[in-house]
């Protein structure tokens, strides 16, 4: 059974960057697939941020891509999201999942809230 | 940036037979690009309901079913049951964008 989870700081300053790993288990990321990083602000909608290939390739949301990197290490079975310059608006649930050809999602974290406030 | 438009609540009572309408354009759904379709149950994680238009992941009962047509695709609801209360998002692929993008959201109530 794949078991993807988010870990992270909780709470992040304005102008920081917000940065998340998503630990992989039950599945090798080296094995292939695209590894996503989705987010959902407190009462609304999903949105897609970024994603990686197993090999690197990465694949941004073009209103976050100057700000957003997402990485991955295989050794650790992991991959990692960084969001900088942060403000209010960032506040949300982050989601990791895995994606299929960069299309849908089958496997999901449980998500971590991560809130932009000093 | 929500490009794919979804009704923002649709209801039912019991039994009855409900659905979703999720409305793109011609970079996304109308460009050929699959339609997906996720359930997300309060204070829990999306979970992939529909695939590929019409497909359902293992474990998920046949009362729900997808269909796309042009621009447009539906997630139905048969046989609604209470369980059933949650919000669904629909998914696909946006060439002008060049990744992912969801629905606007629909929550379901069971009257």
């Amino acid at each position: 059974q794949v078991q993807l989870q988010e870990s992270g700081p909780g709470l992040v300053k304005p102008s920081e960057t917000l940065s998340l790993t998503c630990a992989v288990s039950g599945y090798s990321i080296s094995s292939g697939y695209y590894w996503g990083w989705i987010r959902q602000p407190p009462g609304k909608g999903l949105e897609w941020i970024g994603s990686i290939y197993h090999s690197g390739s990465t694949y941004y949301n073009p209103s976050l891509k100057s700000r957003v990197t997402i990485s991955v290490d295989t050794s650790k079975n992991q991959f990692s999201l960084k969001l900088s310059s942060v403000t209010a608006a960032d506040t949300a649930v982050y989601y990791c999942a895995r994606q299929i050809q960069l299309d849908h999602f089958d496997y999901w974290g449980q998500g971590t809230l991560v809130t932009v406030s000093s | 940036q929500s490009v794919l438009t979804q009704p923002p609540s649709v209801s039912g009572a019991p039994g009855q037979r409900v659905t979703i309408s999720c409305t793109g354009s011609s970079s996304n759904i109308g460009a050929g690009y699959d339609v997906h379709w996720y359930q997300q149950l309060p204070g829990t994680a999306p979970k992939l309901l529909i695939y590929g238009n019409s497909n359902r992941p293992s474990g998920v009962p046949d009362r729900f079913s997808g269909s796309k047509s042009g621009t447009s695709a539906s997630l139905a609801i048969t046989g609604l049951q209470a369980e059933d209360e949650a919000d669904y998002y629909c998914q696909s692929y946006d060439s002008s964008l060049s990744g992912g993008v969801f629905g606007t959201g629909t929550k379901v109530t069971v009257l």
